[in-house]
Parts: structure tokens; sequence; C-alpha cells
């Protein structure tokens, strides 16, 4: 079992729809949970930032974290053809982590116009 | 927010030379820098970390007499890609921890 699920999709939605990516964990040691997104040939940009459980909201962006069920979502509201990308999540904790990064596989995203 | 600056963006060179990466955090300062590779398709993967005034940690598998890391400053890391060759064609990422952590804009490598 991988540390960070995440299904690689792809996952096809027409323009203005919500869109929900979702990655789950094992390991309760991470304890801060990052949303990236990254264009073909370009680095990965921070998105969402959050270390506690509940929502946070950013724009058209929201990210939500459930630290007892292990999982976390990001969720795009009136989702633009801009936004066509691969959304990878990534989590960092304590203990054997250090500051390390964990990646997810990444979720291909196309909006379609 | 905070901005890593790497560079080149792209580069081609020939087998056996080396080639030198530079990220460098603009407006923070990072005692923590972080260099991945990526495959086409796949995820992000940690070479190794690389810490100022000290030696980098390398993950499990990373040569590190392949791939010299340098952190001289607070600002700025370099990876040193040493006699190159093809199969060390691959898309390299640095980055550093502030609020989150921010990446580069990465460095296609392409070994000829």
């Amino acid at each position: 079992q991988k540390e960070v699920e995440q299904d690689p999709g792809p996952l096809s939605v027409p323009e203005g729809a919500i869109v929900s990516l979702n990655c789950t964990y094992s390991n309760s040691a991470f304890q801060y949970f990052m949303w990236y997104r990254q264009y073909s040939r370009k680095g990965p940009e921070l998105l969402m930032y959050t270390y506690s459980s509940g929502n946070k909201e950013d724009g058209r962006f929201t990210a939500q974290v459930d630290k007892s069920s292990k999982y976390i979502s990001l969720f795009i509201r009136d989702s633009q053809p801009s936004d066509s990308a691969t959304y990878l999540c990534a989590m960092a904790g304590v203990g054997e982590y250090g500051n390390k990064l964990v990646f997810g596989a990444g979720t291909i995203l196309r909006v379609k116009s | 927010g905070a901005v890593v600056s790497q560079h080149p963006s792209r580069v081609i060179c020939k087998s056996g030379t080396s080639v030198k990466i530079e990220c460098r955090s603009l407006d923070f300062q990072a005692t923590t820098m972080f260099w991945y590779r990526q495959f086409p398709k796949q995820s992000l993967m940690l070479m190794a970390t690389s810490n100022e005034g000290s030696k980098a940690t390398y993950e499990q598998g990373v040569e590190k007499d392949k791939f010299l890391i340098n952190h001289a400053s607070l600002t700025l890391s370099t990876l040193t890609v040493t006699s190159a060759h093809p199969e060390d064609s691959s898309f390299y990422i640095c980055s550093a921890s502030d609020e989150g952590y921010t990446f580069g804009s990465g460095t296609r490598l392409t070994v000829v």
C-alpha cells in the first residue's frame, strides 16, 4: 500500500462544473497538507496549504482535511479550461519523514469548453 | 508569496559533460532545499535534501558522486549532473520551504 493514494484519472468535466479531487493516506505522522497544480513541463504551483482538520477556502479553491479519516480533498468551483492540469496532493510530517514531502501520483484534470 | 527561481529552464549537453542547475529563493531564506526528478507522466521523485552549510542528504539509490549538491548560502542551492549520460535526461525541479513548499519552474535536461 502506498503512503499516499490518489486516483490518477484522467478526470474530464465540462466548463463550470465543480471538481472534486481526493487523496487518502495511511500514516498519522502526516500533519501538513498541500495541493499543487502542475502544467506540462512546468514546476508544481502551490494552491493550498493546510495543517488542521476542516475547510480552507481561497477563491475558487477549497481544501478539506479530515485527519480522523486520513482523507483530504480539493474542490474547484466554476472550473475553467485553464484549470486543465495535473493536480498533486502532498504531505509532510514529523518523525521518520522529517520535513520531506510525500506526493500522491497526481490526477490529470481536463476541463472542456 | 514565496518565489523560487530555477535556471536554466532547458539545457542540452553532450554525453560526458557536466551541467549545473541553480535554485534560488528570491524573497525568503531557505536553510533547506529539495531536489526532485520527474519522469514523463509520473509524480516527483525526491533525490536529495540540501542543507545550507552542510552536506546534502541523498535518497536511497541516488548516486551522490553523479548528482553533486552545494548549498553555500541561504538563498542558493546548485545541482551539478556530472559526466552526464542520456539516461540522465529528465526534468529536474527544486523546492524550498517557507509557508508550504514552493517549487522552481524546473529544468529540462537532454543529454545527447
